[in-house]
Formats: structure tokens, sequence, C-alpha cells
């Protein structure tokens, strides 16, 4: 079975200055990952994903993050937090073995904050 | 239109009350998936079709819970007997294709927030 664990609930950051997003998982078999993000009032947007291709992902708005097989993490990481990025994140796991595990598997999500 | 949509945004029930909480997913879309987001929480995974076919409802929390997609296209979770716990938001997501993850992105609607009362 697979499971996604965020290390921290909250993180507050000053605007300029750079994010880092804790994301660790558990999976038997060759993962696919993702990170999510969930704007007030609006629905999951993908971020960026791993599929077993580059271990390191850019993604939209300056975000990219690197999978580290032997850390099993997937860290998100930002150079420079603008205010428009205070959001829930989600990691997310899921089964690369085609027609199984077809559910995404959600982590705690990761509340950021971002001061001016 | 051009993403998922779900209605009602909002649905206030009284304790007891039988709800109906639809989803709109992209069209053509052969996968979709319902979640279940209870507040400061992570979704959690209720429910799967591949077309019209159910194949996987290992999520759902009683037999309170059903859902369907008899023509392979819109989908809906109905509650019966909505108690207190059943507070929260009810996401819809829909992909392209069916399988792993990887080929495919997975769309969101934006959620129907139940409040049970």
């Amino acid at each position: 079975a697979q499971s996604v664990t965020q290390l921290d609930s909250h993180v507050s950051v000053s605007e300029g200055t750079p994010v880092l997003l804790r994301c660790n998982y558990s999976s038997s078999y060759s993962p696919s990952l993702f990170w999510y993000v969930q704007h007030p009032n609006k629905g999951l947007q993908l971020l960026l994903k791993y599929t077993s291709a580059a271990t390191l992902v850019k993604g939209i708005n300056g975000f990219e993050a690197e999978f580290k097989k032997s850390e099993t993490s997937f860290h998100l990481t930002k150079p420079s937090a603008h205010m428009s990025d205070a959001a829930e994140y989600f990691c997310v796991v899921t089964l690369l073995i085609m027609g199984a595990g077809n559910m995404l598997t959600f982590g705690g999500g990761t509340r950021l904050m971002v001061k001016p | 239109g051009a993403g998922v949509s779900q209605s009602p945004r909002y649905k206030v029930a009284k304790r007891g009350q039988d709800v109906a909480l639809r989803c709109d997913p992209i069209s053509g879309h052969v996968s979709l998936f319902w979640y279940q987001q209870a507040l400061g929480q992570g979704p959690e995974f209720l429910t799967y079709f591949q077309n019209e076919a159910q194949l996987d409802k290992s999520g759902l929390p009683s037999d309170r819970f059903f859902a369907e997609r008899p023509e392979g296209s819109v989908s809906t979770l109905k509650i019966q007997r909505t108690q207190q716990e059943d507070s929260a938001v009810y996401l819809c997501a829909s992909r392209r294709g069916q399988g792993a993850f990887r080929d495919t992105e997975a769309f969101f609607g934006q959620g129907t927030r139940l409040t049970v009362v």
C-alpha cells in the first residue's frame, strides 16, 4: 500500500524568501508523485508531477520538486515566495502499475502563509 | 464547460435527510473519482468509475453512501440518512485515461460543501 506524509501542517515565510514544503512517501512499487495546490473556494490544481523521468521536476508558478528515492522524499520548493502562493498544498502518491491502485492518495496538507 | 462541474456548491441538510451531489466531468473523460475532504484534512478516496462501471468503492464509509454513473458521464453521490460526521467537502475528479496516472492528469471540481445540522 502507498501512503504519504507531509511533515509540516503549517509553514510561514516572508514574501521574497524561499519556500520548502516537505513530503515523504511510502510505496511498494515505483510511485508517481504529484503536488496539488488548493486556494480558498477553488478546485485542486496540479502544480507538478514525477513519473519516473527526470528526478527534478519543474512545475507552474516557479515551483519545483526533487524525487529522492533513497530518502523516499519529494519536497516542494520555490526560490522566492509571492503573496499569491498562500494556499493549501497537497503531496499525492499513486501506483505506477497500469490498472492497479487507481486512486490518488493525499497527504494531510500543508498550509503555506506568506507574510508581507 | 471546460472543467469539472459540481452542484450544488453548498448544501445544508438536517440530520437524517437524504442528499444527492452531482458531478459533471470533462466531456470524454473515462475515469471519475469521488473524494471526501474533512475540515483541515487531505481528500480521502471514496470511489472510482471507469465509464459506467464502478471498479472501486472501497472508500465509501458506510452503506449510507451510494454512487452511480449510469451513462458513463454524469455521476451522482447519494448519502442517505445524513449524520453530522458526513459534513465535509465532496470532491469529484475526472481523467481522460484509465489505469496509471503517469500520462494523464486528474482534474478536480470545486467541490460540494455539505453541512449536516
